[in-house]
């Protein structure tokens, strides 16, 4: 069975300030992905990013980055010079390739609410 | 505009009283999926379909049915909803394998 554990149930920066949301995964599949989405007050799913398993490299895109590491089992989310509209609930999820019950399957963790103050 | 809309956005109904949730997509995507978020659970997949007349269960299906008539619609019906199905729903889509799920609005259901 798959999990995805978000430590971080609320974090609260001041704008400006880098702030890293932390995923930690469990899966036993070799072949697996890892999403991050977000949601805003308005209560849509954003989606932000999707990484393969075999594929570690970090990204970056704008003032976001992602840190993969699979001998850690993490996947940590880093928002550089944080704003008041990067308020919003962000979640990890885990998706494995492979058949069998509840196939295609989101497994997700608990969410951050992440609260950047002006 | 690629899209998966849900309707209706928000509702208030009383326990017992069937009601159904409809979800399409745009896309021509195989994958659609309902799940259910509740606070300090994230979200958890009640039903899922791979293709038209093709569905299996989720995590929590206890309480829901869904049907696949057509490959762009995928409707959740709760025959007799009862309290603790309260929750924000959502639908999503997807191509099939590893491919990223894209979810619609959401929908906001109390069971009263």
């Amino acid at each position: 069975a798959q999990k995805v554990t978000q430590a971080q149930t609320e974090i609260s920066v001041v704008e400006k300030e880098d702030v890293t949301l932390d995923c930690v995964y469990e899966t036993r599949d070799t072949t697996y992905y890892l999403f991050w989405y977000k949601q805003p007050p308005s209560g849509e799913l954003v989606f932000l990013i999707r990484r393969n398993s075999f594929d570690e490299q970090n990204e970056i895109s704008g003032r976001y980055s992602w840190n993969f590491q699979k001998s850690t089992s993490s996947f940590n989310f880093t928002i550089t010079a944080s704003q008041v509209v990067d308020s919003a609930v962000y979640f990890c999820a885990l998706k494995v390739d492979a058949g069998g019950t509840s196939y295609g399957k989101l497994t997700f963790g608990q969410g951050t609410i992440l609260t950047v103050h002006p | 505009e690629a899209q998966v809309t849900q309707n209706p956005r928000y509702l208030i109904t009383v326990t017992g009283k069937k009601l159904t949730v409809t979800c399409s997509q745009n896309m021509n995507h195989e994958y659609m999926s309902w799940y259910r978020q509740d606070p300090g659970l994230g979200l958890r997949q009640i039903y899922y379909s791979m293709n038209v007349e093709v569905t299996d269960k989720g995590d929590v299906p206890e309480g829901y049915k869904v049907s696949r008539k057509e490959k762009r619609n995928f409707p959740l019906i709760l025959e007799s909803p009862s309290p603790n199905q309260t929750s924000l729903y959502f639908c999503a889509s997807s191509r099939l394998g590893g491919f990223t799920q894209y979810f619609g609005p959401g929908t906001r259901l109390l069971v009263l």
